[in-house]
């Protein structure tokens, strides 16, 4: 069975604090596909990355980085210097190779306060 | 028009009523799926088209029926809905494969009476 799971379900920081975001997925497939997306209040999901399993390499785009660990099997995501445009329910997603649907967490709410 | 299109963005209907979202991708994909997004639930997939044939179906009532006639337009096509199907009604698209990120739409904003 695949899972993904986001633990923290809310988040409030002050802006321009650091703020990492949990993400923890289950999966028996040797190749899988993790994401990342954002969904602001205008509800639109956003794409803001994906991983493949067999590239453990973290990632920085500018504010936002992603530090990926097989070993625990997390896909965590950070966000340097919050500003309150990062405000935004932020889903962490995985898809293997053994079923082309995309196991969804339960998102974790991201409150940046000015 | 860019990206991912769905209209209306709020809709809504009583119990007895029939209406339809319409879905319209710009993004020259080859897959596209319906999600349901209700409060406090994670995101539930309910059909998903690839290259126009339905290949996922999650259980979802027969009350929904989708229908893409090509790779760039999908309805959803709603009749006697419960009030428990007030939702957000995701479209999204992507690339047919595992590895491609799925691009959404805005959503329509969906209230049953």
């Amino acid at each position: 069975a695949q899972k993904v799971t986001q633990a923290q379900t809310e988040i409030s920081v002050v802006e321009k604090e650091d703020v990492t975001l949990d993400c923890v997925y289950e999966t028996r497939d040797t190749t899988y596909y993790l994401f990342w997306y954002k969904q602001p209040p205008s509800g639109e999901l956003v794409f803001l990355i994906r991983r493949n399993s067999f590239d453990e390499q973290n990632e920085i785009s500018g504010r936002y980085s992603w530090n990926f660990q097989k070993s625990t099997s997390s896909f965590n995501f950070t966000i340097t210097a919050s500003q309150v445009v990062d405000s935004a329910v932020y889903f962490c997603a995985l898809r293997g190779d053994s079923n082309y649907q995309l196991i969804w967490g339960a998102g974790t709410k991201l409150i940046i306060k000015p | 028009e860019t990206g991912v299109t769905q209209t209306p963005r709020h809709l809504v209907m009583g119990m007895t009523n029939k209406k339809s979202l319409k879905c319209e991708q710009h993004l020259g994909h080859n897959a596209m799926y319906w999600y349901k997004q209700s409060a406090k639930k994670p995101l539930e997939l309910m059909f998903v088209y690839n290259f126009k044939e339905q290949t996922e179906n999650n259980s979802v009532p027969s009350r929904f029926s989708p229908e893409c006639p090509n790779s760039s337009h999908l309805f959803l096509h709603l009749h006697t809905l419960q009030p428990e199907d007030s939702a957000l009604y995701l479209c999204a698209s992507s690339q047919v494969g595992p590895y491609n990120e799925q691009f959404f739409g805005p959503g329509t904003r969906l209230t049953v009476l």
